[in-house]
């Protein structure tokens, strides 16, 4: 069965400075993956997908995500961390072949500090 | 604008009482879902449905009901059998099998 890990439940960095949210999946064929962001008291909001076009996936608000196979991994990075950016992270695997079904990750909060 | 409308945004809920939150989307997707948020769990699926007339439940579906009569709405009620109600419900949807789902702003459902 497709599951995604994401391996910090918070991420604290300093404006400015890169941002790295870690999610690892596990699946027996080459997934599609999504990541999503939530703001507080608002819902998720689809940030990039991976769909096997490319590896190296751009998202909105300035946020990539390289997929790669070897390390069954799909983290998403920011080279500079905005205080916007403070949210919570979803990293999400479709269950089956189409995207109808969908497992998330726990989430990862990330807070940035002025 | 399309997109997908909660309401109401806070809900509490007396003892024994059934609730019901609206869900209403304007995207003419065919899939719908609603989910439950619980702090560090993620989203667990609680029903969907992926044509009029027609849903499914999912992971958590004890003490909820739904009902899909139009394809732009999917109401959920929760029952007096859900004893641990107080959650953040979100209702999403989602076109074809090949397009990531959309979401809401949410319902936060709290008891009384």
């Amino acid at each position: 069965a497709q599951s995604v890990t994401q391996l910090d439940s918070h991420v604290s960095v300093s404006e400015g400075t890169p941002v790295l949210l870690r999610c690892n999946y596990s699946s027996s064929y080459s997934p599609s993956l999504f990541w999503y962001v939530q703001h507080p008291n608002k819902g998720l909001q689809l940030l990039l997908k991976y769909t096997s076009a490319a590896t190296l996936v751009k998202g909105i608000n300035g946020f990539e995500a390289e997929f790669k196979k070897s390390e069954t991994s799909f983290h998403l990075t920011k080279p500079s961390a905005h205080m916007s950016d403070a949210a919570e992270y979803f990293c999400v695997v479709p269950v089956s072949g189409g995207y109808q079904k969908v497992t998330f990750g726990t989430g990862t909060k990330l807070q940035v500090i002025p | 604008d399309g997109g997908i409308t909660q309401s109401p945004k806070y809900l509490f809920r007396k003892e024994g009482q059934n609730v019901t939150l609206s869900c209403e989307q304007n995207l003419n997707h065919d899939a719908m879902y609603w989910y439950r948020q619980d702090p560090g769990q993620g989203l667990r699926l609680i029903y969907y449905s992926q044509i009029v007339n027609d849903f499914q439940k999912g992971d958590i579906a004890e003490g909820y009901s739904v009902s899909r009569e139009k394809k732009e709405s999917f109401p959920l009620t929760v029952t007096s059998a859900q004893k641990n109600p107080t959650a953040f419900y979100l209702c999403a949807s989602s076109g074809n099998s090949n397009q990531p789902q959309h979401f809401g702003d949410g319902t936060r459902l709290s008891i009384l």
